[in-house]
């Protein structure tokens, strides 16, 4: 049983460069996530979809990181440009509907140099 | 402001031995949740409690929910290597979908 998949596993970037990590949920869930992991915050929500709606973003930093989710399997978080301060683990995680058990992705390590 | 602190941050104990480790709130939640992250992977759900004062056991691990439902415990007896990671709590407060996380405790296990 495939779990979440994110792409790609590890992104290296220079400053200022577009950068897109890929989700693709567990098939037939209707609720997806996008985290941040650092070790100064954590675990941050950015951004929650259910049924490919964006339902909260207020976590999103700012007008630099958008995210979609054009069908049920697939979704993107977009930064551009990237500063060196948006390094990271990225995470996306899907669930059955909200409130559900959440099952995390391997995450994306972004390095921005 | 962080809602939830978790302590210790790290710890290293050998086999065999016991631990327990905290999860503390100023804020009520409904429920709260403990998970496990492994290096290089997504965190892993172990356990969600619901109730003040309620307590779950996973083998060998023993959850318990403060009475008020502001803190947690997370009690592993007979420490194994492969209990190493980094353990997690998560609360949820109103909304069914937000989760709020600590910081995590870094627990190696050293053979």
């Amino acid at each position: 049983d495939a779990g979440v998949i994110q792409s790609p596993r590890h992104e290296v970037t220079e400053m200022g460069q577009e950068v897109t990590l890929r989700c693709k949920p567990i098939s037939g869930h209707n609720s997806l996530f996008w985290y941040r992991q650092t070790m100064m915050r954590g675990l941050e929500l950015l951004i929650y979809f259910n049924n490919n709606v964006p339902i909260d973003d207020s976590g999103m930093p700012e007008d630099r990181f958008s995210a979609k989710m054009p069908n049920a399997s697939f979704s993107t978080l977009k930064i551009q440009p990237s500063e060196p301060r948006d390094s990271a683990v990225y995470f996306c995680a899907s669930s059955l509907g909200p409130g559900e058990k959440l099952f995390f992705g391997s995450g994306t390590q972004l390095s921005v140099l | 402001t962080q809602l939830l602190e978790q302590s210790p941050q790290f710890l290293s104990i050998q086999e065999g031995e016991n631990l327990t480790v905290y999860c503390n709130s100023s804020s009520v939640f409904s429920s709260l949740q403990w998970y496990r992250q492994e290096p290089g992977e997504g965190p892993v759900l172990l356990v969600t409690v619901v109730t003040g004062g309620e307590v779950k056991k996973l083998k060998r691990l023993t959850f318990q929910f403060g009475d008020a439902r502001k803190d947690s415990s997370l009690h592993i007896t007979a420490a194994q290597p492969g209990d190493t990671g980094l353990y997690l709590c998560a609360g949820a407060r109103g909304s069914n979908y937000k989760l709020t996380f600590g910081k995590g405790t870094l627990l190696t296990v050293n053979p």
